[in-house]
């Protein structure tokens, strides 16, 4: 199956501060990214939708100001938390589609763990 | 409102086979995902359906009714890996997942 990236895969940060987490699409271009958030024994939570060369697409609740997304080419995209909080510490996990059809099947990051002090 | 049913959570015995059902309530449906997640772990794809009937692909298979809206995810012959949580996920009329809570599967020796 189709293989993306996330870096880092562990972030432990001091409050205020900002944090960049990459995600990419090794074997195959993504046109589309989803960003996913995850709170321990939850289920996922989609943050925001990315296409290429293009303003994300946030959900309902989700502050684009704080969660700033950049998806510059095919395959890569980047989520900055801004001003990390204690409230932000979570599992991030990314997503991207494969191929031009909305069908296709989301392939998964391996997540990135943030804890913020 | 749109809506994904699954069990929260289930127990099998090594060796066995394993049943998890899925509910759906969407606006629209292009297709059921099914994905496993360990602990700790992003979820890793399983299968998909869109037509009505059993994919089989190993000890894994799904099953699709979108005429009741329910799919199932049968697990055969059990193993100790298999303890994870199972994320059904339905693609709706405008192209979006949406997931269910996901069914935690704990095997027994």
């Amino acid at each position: 199956g189709a293989v993306v990236s996330q870096h880092p895969s562990w972030v432990i940060c001091k409050s205020g501060t900002s944090v960049k987490i990459e995600c990419r699409s090794l074997d195959f271009q993504a046109t589309t990214m989803f960003w996913y958030r995850q709170f321990p024994k939850q289920s996922l939570m989609l943050m925001a939708t990315s296409n290429e060369g293009s303003k994300a697409t946030y959900e309902q609740g989700v502050e684009k100001d704080k969660f700033l997304i950049n998806h510059a080419s095919l395959t890569l995209s980047t989520l900055t938390v801004t001003s990390a909080h204690p409230e932000d510490s979570s599992f991030y996990i990314c997503s991207a589609r494969a191929g031009a059809g909305e069908v296709e099947t989301q392939y998964f990051g391996p997540g990135t763990r943030l804890l913020v002090l | 409102g749109q809506n994904i049913d699954q069990p929260t959570e289930m127990t099998a015995t090594e060796g066995a086979i394993v049943q998890i059902n899925c509910t759906y309530q969407t606006s629209g449906f292009n297709g059921l995902f099914w994905y496993q997640q360990h602990a700790g772990e992003a979820p890793t794809f399983l299968s998909y359906n869109v037509l009505d009937g059993l994919e089989e692909k190993g000890r894994f298979s799904s099953f699709l009714s979108r005429s009741k809206g329910y799919s199932y995810l049968l697990l055969k012959e059990l193993q100790m890996k298999d303890s994870a949580s199972y994320l059904c996920a339905v693609l709706d009329s405008n192209y979006q997942l949406i997931w269910g809570a996901g069914t935690k599967l704990i095997i027994k020796p």
